[in-house]
């Protein structure tokens, strides 16, 4: 069956880099996507990398896929203490249509 | 695009009383996801519908939900009755299914608080 897993908390320092880990366990992902959660609010998407890929970087996001180990990773460079929340990682599978496997949440927490 | 619109923002409600969530997807995404939030549970799919059809409803936890898509913008979830355990922010989410990259777009939630 599929499976999503994160690590629940990481603590920075602001300014530092952050890198936030996935695994995943479905073989067949075709998309994997990086989710974030502010208090109070919805899951915004920040970015996704189609399973073909093994890098994507947009402006202070870099994800990093390596597939044959089924990990995936977020790093936010520079990281601000708006960048506290937090973050998802999902997992499309080839065959459930639409539907996306989320990990449990990595709560991010930058400290001035 | 005004995003996914859900209603009410908050519900507080008591034990045993019918609990109406509402939510209207982004025009034009043809798959709508509902989602429920706990502390304890963390991000729980309840069910999902592609073109107004209920494809996957295994999260639902009992007999008391219900939820419907009678036409492509706009989707119920109901609790009937409601019970203290109930109590967590629901979302909802819709996706173009057949757009290529499948993401889904979540609304801002409804915190529901049974007592």
């Amino acid at each position: 069956g599929e499976d999503v897993e994160q690590s629940l908390f990481l603590s920075v320092r602001e300014g530092d880099s952050s890198v936030i880990n996935c695994t995943y366990t479905d073989s067949s992902s075709t998309y994997l996507y990086w989710y974030k959660q502010e208090p109070g609010a919805g899951l915004q998407l920040l970015t996704y990398i189609f399973s073909n890929m093994d890098m994507k970087q947009d402006q202070r996001l870099t994800v990093l896929l390596n597939k044959k180990d089924k990990h995936l990773s977020l790093r936010i460079a520079d990281t601000q203490t708006g960048d506290s929340a937090i973050y998802f990682c999902a997992e499309r599978t080839g065959n459930q249509g639409g539907k996306l496997i989320f990990g449990q949440g990595t709560e991010l927490s930058v400290k001035p | 695009d005004a995003g996914v619109i859900q209603s009410p923002r908050h519900e507080v409600t008591e034990m045993g009383q019918e609990v109406t969530l509402r939510c209207k997807p982004i025009s034009g995404h043809n798959s709508l996801f509902w989602y429920r939030q706990t502390m304890m549970r963390g991000l729980e799919l309840l069910i999902y519908f592609n073109n107004n059809v209920p494809i996957d409803d295994s999260g639902m936890p009992e007999d008391r939900f219900s939820a419907k898509m009678p036409n492509a913008s706009f989707s119920t979830l109901k609790i009937q009755p409601s019970e203290p355990r109930d109590s967590a922010v629901y979302f909802c989410a819709s996706s173009l299914l057949g757009g290529g990259t499948y993401e889904q777009y979540f609304g801002p939630g409804t915190r529901l608080t049974v007592t």
